[in-house]
């Protein structure tokens, strides 16, 4: 079946520093690939995707290529702020699989320190 | 566009008893999700609604059921409360197919069963 890993944390980062949010998936066709942020008391938004190998997803200063050869999909960004500390989601939709809904991480809680 | 709506924020119920959550889909969306997440357990499908008609439903018992209205919009039932049902309750919506679409989701329902 499908699944996603990735680091649970929690991520503690000083302001500035870079982030890493590691993810791999498996999945039995051909996944769309997905970065979610939960902020506290809040639902998820989405923050950036990806539907083909190779396609690089970015939005407000984060990014994430979609790797088929390793299956991975990490999540970086050159210089984080204090208001980016929230849970952060990767996720799968594998169309293969007919829509199955979303397959889901179990989140990385990340900490911006300033 | 006025997002995914939810409704009630919160609500809390004894063991036994039945929960109704609600979800109003973006405008012109025509397919509902819904996830369960528990603490520790991370973010579960639940149940795909699209055009009226149940698609497929994740791994839960037969107690927990919905339908979606001619509006598109969903209902929850969750039935035969367990303690274990306490849990944070999310809707999605998408125009379709979640392999081609993100799924854009509302701000939950917070269930707590005594």
């Amino acid at each position: 079946g499908n699944s996603v890993t990735q680091m649970e944390g929690p991520v503690t980062l000083s302001e500035e520093a870079f982030l890493t949010i590691n993810c791999t998936y498996t999945a039995t066709g051909y996944p769309s690939l997905f970065w979610y942020v939960q902020y506290p008391g809040e639902g998820l938004q989405l923050l950036l995707k990806a539907t083909k190998a190779d396609d690089k997803g970015s939005n407000k200063g984060f990014e994430a290529t979609y790797r088929k050869e390793t299956t991975s999909f990490h999540l970086e960004k050159g210089s984080v702020q204090v208001s980016d500390s929230a849970v952060y989601f990767c996720a799968l939709s594998d169309y293969g699989r007919g829509a199955d809904g979303l397959t889901f991480g179990k989140g990385t809680h990340l900490i911006i320190q300033p | 566009e006025a997002g995914v709506t939810q409704s009630p924020t919160h609500l809390i119920k004894t063991r036994g008893q039945q929960a109704t959550l609600r979800c109003s889909p973006i405008s012109g969306h025509t397919s509902v999700y819904w996830y369960q997440q528990a603490l520790g357990l991370g973010l579960q499908f639940l149940l795909w609604y699209d055009e009226g008609e149940e698609r497929n439903r994740g791994n839960f018992p037969p107690r927990f059921s919905g339908r979606q209205f001619p509006n598109y919009s969903s209902e929850l039932n969750v039935n035969a409360l367990e303690l274990e049902d306490s849990a944070l309750y999310l809707c999605a919506s998408s125009p379709g197919l979640a392999g081609y679409n993100e799924q854009f989701f509302g701000p939950g329902t917070r269930l707590t069963v005594l």
